[in-house]
């Protein structure tokens, strides 16, 4: 399994765009990247998921730059009930094996 | 639909005794997944089901945990003997195969 390396913690304030980034150096071509969210005392999230350039939805966007060994999940105008722990997660999905790692505890501040 | 259902959603018991989780996956999902938290290792993979048949038991720590899925909407994840190490939040989670997976609320277990 490809293992991915995230900030451990961020802190932002109200209205700022976030942008999380995770390494993952050692890829293989028919791995994706997806992006999750957990709520204390909740079960994770899927946020976004994407295999290279840019991804949009009503959430987040995920930016992928074409050597694929990092990729970026970008929360435009975070909010409080943004704070959360994302997970960047890489892996193939034909065999439904992903690696959480430890996250990025985001704290968004009023 | 209701998504993802647990039972229990707490669980204390004592050192030495049999501990069931029970999981019943979103309508229509074949793939479900048992996963349990730490603080200190973070989240982990124990097992995987595809169409009921258990695809990767890899992650499972020991010969302790057993997990069964008898039919497509339930399924259950037992440690016998139980430890106190084995405090943790576990979630079971479902899928369309290898779409968006859906987690349940999770079972915080405590063993004493």
């Amino acid at each position: 399994l490809a293992k991915t390396t995230q900030p451990i913690s961020m802190d932002s304030y109200e209205g700022q765009e976030v942008n999380i980034t995770c390494s993952h150096n050692n890829i293989a071509t028919n791995d994706y990247i997806t992006w999750y969210q957990q709520f204390p005392s909740q079960g994770p999230r899927f946020i976004i998921q994407g295999y290279k350039t840019k991804v949009t939805n009503e959430v987040a966007s995920l930016f992928i730059p074409a050597d694929r060994k990092s990729s970026t999940l970008s929360l435009p105008r975070v909010s409080l009930s943004d704070t959360a722990v994302y997970y960047c997660l890489v892996g193939d999905i034909n065999f439904n094996k992903f690696y959480f790692g430890s996250g990025t505890k985001l704290n968004v501040k009023p | 639909d209701a998504g993802v259902i647990q039972s229990p959603r707490h669980e204390v018991t004592e050192m030495g005794q049999e501990v069931t989780l029970r999981c019943k996956p979103i309508s229509g999902h074949n793939s479900l997944f048992w996963y349990r938290q730490t603080m200190m290792r973070g989240l982990e993979l124990l097992i995987y089901f595809n169409n009921n048949v258990p695809i990767d038991d890899s992650g499972m720590p020991e010969d302790r945990f057993s997990a069964k899925m008898p039919n497509a909407s339930f399924s259950t994840l037992k440690i016998q003997p139980s430890e106190p190490r084995d405090s943790a939040v576990y979630f079971c989670a479902s899928s369309v195969h290898t779409d968006t997976q859906y987690f349940g609320p999770g079972t915080r277990l405590t063993v004493l």
